[in-house]
């Protein structure tokens, strides 16, 4: 059972292009948060999503950024006319559908840092 | 709002000592909390999670304890390694999901 996928691992954008970071979480995980390590900063949480469904985006900039975890295929945080503040490290993690008096961990995928130029 | 802080912020310690990091919290009312391991460049590995309802949780040589009252938690190490060496962050989870993380501890340990 593969872990959480994140790509690219590395990306690198001009200031104005668009960046897109992909997150395949675990299998049978439904439920997929994002966050964001900015440089000598922790994380911070961004958006949580589910399928088809944005459940909590109160991290996540007003401009610029949106999040979408389709019904097919896998999450994906874009970053439209990127900024050299967009710099980070961003992180993907699943867990599964809650069950009753279980608390879920999150799991979390190796990350994509995102450098612009 | 939910702010959480770790203390200290980097600590060096020699291979074998006992060690404890700790987490404190401003807002009691957390669904769980968790304690992760980041190397360098790498991604957070989970260590242990302790429910609401809990009071400690074990894993090999880690051992996190949690008081709600108090705010705080604290993560023991024993007989450290330098395969030890990381960040170890903390993370309060709410009732919506997200986790709400503290800066971290650096921690190295010297053979």
């Amino acid at each position: 059972n593969a872990g959480v996928m994140q790509n690219p691992r590395h990306l690198v954008r001009r200031r104005g292009q668009e960046a897109r970071l992909r997150c395949s979480p675990m299998k049978g995980h439904s439920h997929v948060y994002w966050y964001r390590q900015l440089p000598e900063e922790g994380l911070k949480f961004m958006v949580y999503l589910q399928k088809e469904n944005i459940i909590d985006e109160s991290g996540m900039p007003k401009e610029r950024f949106s999040a979408e975890f389709p019904k097919e295929g896998p999450s994906i945080l874009r970053i439209q006319q990127v900024v050299r503040g967009d710099s980070a490290a961003y992180f993907c993690a699943s867990s599964p559908p809650p069950a009753q008096g279980v608390e879920n961990i999150q799991y979390f995928g190796a990350g994509t840092r995102l450098s612009v130029l | 709002k939910q702010e959480v802080t770790q203390i200290p912020a980097a600590l060096s310690v020699p291979e074998g000592e006992n060690l404890v990091l700790n987490c404190s919290f401003t807002d009691s009312a957390i669904y769980n909390l968790q304690w992760f391991r980041q190397d360098p460049g790498k991604g957070l590995t989970s260590l242990l999670l302790i429910q609401s309802s809990q009071r400690e949780q074990t894993s090999g040589r880690l051992n996190a304890s949690l008081d709600k009252s108090s705010g705080r938690s604290t993560l023991y190490i024993a007989a450290s390694q330098p395969g030890d060496s990381a960040t170890y962050l903390c993370a309060v989870g709410s009732n919506t999901g997200k986790l709400i993380f503290g800066q971290g501890t650096t921690l190295q340990v010297k053979p």
